[in-house]
Parts: structure tokens; C-alpha cells; sequence
């Protein structure tokens, strides 16, 4: 089945610690996104990628950084600048460069906590 | 001003009602338009997209008003089922790509 995969689910982490969280997608899209859900609000981008290799910084990139070396994958690593990080955190994909008019496939998010 | 806003909500529906979600966008660089579905603590899952001349997919309806900047979602005989936050999201095209979400508006639908 083709499709988006994120792990871990759930991710607790100590404050002063960077964590990294994991985004797969086998749907041969090219370009990939991470966007950052808090309670009652709705998505913003983190970050976003349209080729291999080359990656852009979203509406709140601070305290964020990503790599995307192979097409299939794009982890974003969230690190101790991160000031507010408990969140929901979803990966997403779509088809093409252009991203006009192509709807984005999520996958099923990872939820943070900060202890 | 935020450049996409919904219907504060939440909507309490009794079964078998009929609900619409309003959706208004600031920027005339818009290009497409979609809604999604979203349950609790889950991912966001297309419901559909927003064609210029309305689009209709069984009970939900989908419409784009280019001239007053907004899009509607009509559904229809309301089932418990599509109790869930219901997210529009405007993909610009000013040069680069850019999707914003809306913040969703929460439906609940009683027996």
C-alpha cells in the first residue's frame, strides 16, 4: 500500500535535547512538507522540500531543521532552540514541483511532549 | 488579518441536518482550494476539491466565490459520522508554493 509513514506516534523529550522525527513516503511524490499543529489552531509550515536536495524555510522554521537526501524521506530534527516544542507534528507530500494544484497526502503525525 | 479564516464554530447538528462551513481568503494570488476532514487526533484527509464552477461529491457540496474571496462546504443530511474539524487550505502560486490552512472548524452531529 502506498503511503505516508511518521514514527515514533507518541515522543517525549527532555528539555536541552534535540529529537528527530522520521518521514517516509513511498507515493514517489516529489515534494514533501512539515507542518506544526497546536491545540485548537490550525497547521503551519515548518518546513518544505520540492527536489532532493533542496529544502525551504516555512512560516516557523526557527528552532527546526531538515534534510531531505533521498526522495523517499525527510526528517526534521527538532532542537533544544526550540522554545515551545510540544506539538503535533504532521509530514505530508504531493505530486509535483509546482504544488498549485495538487492536495497534499498526510501521514499520521507525531505528537511531542516536552517534559 | 489572517489570510485564510473559517467559522469560528463548533456547530452542535442534530442527524439528518444540513450544516455549511465558510471559508474567506485574503489573497487574490489563490489558485486552488481544497477542504479537509479531520478526527480527533488524527491526520488531515481530503474531503475534496474546490472547482470554480462548484463541485458535488454525494452529500457535500463544494463552492468558489473568486469575486467576494471565499469557499463554502454544504453538507447534507448530516450523518453521526461526519462529526469531525473540517480544514480549508489555499494553495498560492505567488512565484513559489505556498499552502495556508485554515484553523478548522469543529462539527458535531447528534443522534
Amino acid at each position: 500500500d502506498g503511503g505516508i509513514t511518521q514514527s515514533p506516534k507518541y515522543l517525549f523529550r527532555k528539555e536541552g535535547q534535540n529529537v528527530t522525527l522520521s518521514c517516509e513516503q513511498n507515493l514517489n511524490h516529489d515534494a514533501m512538507y512539515w507542518y506544526r499543529q497546536d491545540p485548537g489552531q490550525g497547521l503551519r509550515l515548518i518546513y518544505y522540500s520540492q527536489i532532493v536536495n533542496d529544502f525551504q524555510k516555512g512560516d516557523i522554521a526557527e528552532g527546526y531543521s531538515v534534510s531531505r537526501e533521498k526522495k523517499e524521506s525527510f526528517p526534521l530534527t527538532v532542537t533544544s532552540a526550540q522554545k515551545n516544542p510540544t506539538a503535533f507534528y504532521l509530514c505530508a507530500s504531493s505530486v509535483g514541483l509546482a504544488g498549485a494544484y495538487n492536495e497534499q497526502f498526510f501521514g499520521p503525525g507525531t505528537r511531542l511532549t516536552v517534559l | 488579518r489572517k489570510e485564510v479564516e473559517q467559522d469560528p464554530g463548533p456547530f452542535n447538528v442534530p442527524e439528518g441536518a444540513t450544516v455549511a462551513f465558510n471559508c474567506t481568503y485574503s489573497n487574490s494570488a489563490s489558485q486552488s482550494f481544497f477542504w479537509y476532514r479531520q478526527d480527533c487526533r488524527k491526520e488531515p484527509k481530503l474531503l475534496m476539491s474546490v472547482y470554480s464552477s462548484g463541485n458535488e461529491d454525494g452529500r457535500f457540496t463544494a463552492q468558489l466565490n473568486r469575486a467576494s474571496q471565499y469557499i463554502s462546504l454544504l453538507i447534507r443530511d448530516s450523518k453521526l459520522s461526519d462529526s469531525a474539524t473540517y480544514l480549508c487550505a489555499v494553495n498560492l502560486n505567488t512565484g513559489g508554493f505556498k499552502t495556508i490552512f485554515g484553523a478548522g472548524t469543529r462539527l458535531f452531529v447528534k443522534a
